[in-house]
């Protein structure tokens, strides 16, 4: 099946600081790809979908500008967390859907836990 | 709109036992189901996916599945469970549109599967 590899799988930063997670499809590209957040014990909650040269599609109250989204390429997208604080810690999740197959099945990362010191 | 309901939020089962793990769907057109596990900071794997055809769906690691469109239903179910099984599971739906493409994938809260020696 289809590959999607998320890096870094853990990183921790300072207050304020800048973090950015990339995704990238390994053996297929990916036209659109899927940012998701996962709190503790909860369900995965879709930020934005990523549009290769387009401008991302955000969800309701997602900012746009605390999470910036680029899909430069077929085969990566990144997650920028700007300026981050605390309650940015989570644990961020990309996927990607393979434009060969029209079930929508999602190929998922192998998510990022991000904490905010 | 779309919805996927998940009414347990844990399941606890001795280890050999069988499991079944709700899920029901919410829809006004066709859709296709999935079932995904996440395994403790991991990404989320696909189990199986229902497309069309036969509405008892086999999956990886001897899960299986069974839609049922009366009662919009796709319950997951092993008939003996390992300690290895212990994850959070997902029931998941994607709507089919207009020429068999399918729009974003919708999650229910999810399910843990606590297997207990």
């Amino acid at each position: 099946g289809a590959v999607v590899s998320q890096h870094p799988s853990r990183v921790i930063c300072k207050s304020g600081t800048s973090v950015k997670i990339e995704c990238r499809s390994l053996d297929f590209q990916a036209t659109t790809m899927f940012w998701y957040r996962q709190f503790p014990k909860q369900s995965l909650m879709l930020m934005a979908t990523s549009n290769e040269g387009s401008k991302a599609t955000y969800e309701q109250g997602v900012e746009k500008d605390k999470f910036l989204i680029n899909h430069a390429s077929l085969t990566l997208s990144t997650l920028t967390v700007t300026s981050a604080h605390p309650e940015d810690s989570s644990f961020y999740i990309c996927s990607a859907r393979d434009p060969r197959d029209h079930t929508g099945e999602l190929f998922f990362g192998e998510g990022s836990r991000l904490t905010v010191l | 709109a779309q919805s996927v309901t998940q009414l347990d939020s844990q399941v606890p089962v001795f280890e050999e036992a069988p499991v079944e793990l709700r899920c029901n769907y919410s829809s006004s057109v066709s859709v296709y189901l999935f079932w995904y596990v996440q395994y403790p900071n991991q990404g989320l794997q696909l189990l199986l996916k229902y497309l069309s055809g036969s509405t008892l769906v086999k999956g990886i690691n001897g899960f299986e599945a069974e839609f049922n469109k009366s009662q919009t239903s796709f319950h997951l179910r092993k008939p003996s469970v390992h300690i290895s099984d212990t994850a959070e599971y997902f029931c998941a739906v994607s709507v089919i549109v207009y020429g068999g493409a399918t729009n974003k994938l919708i999650f229910g809260t999810g399910t843990l599967l606590a297997v207990q020696p």
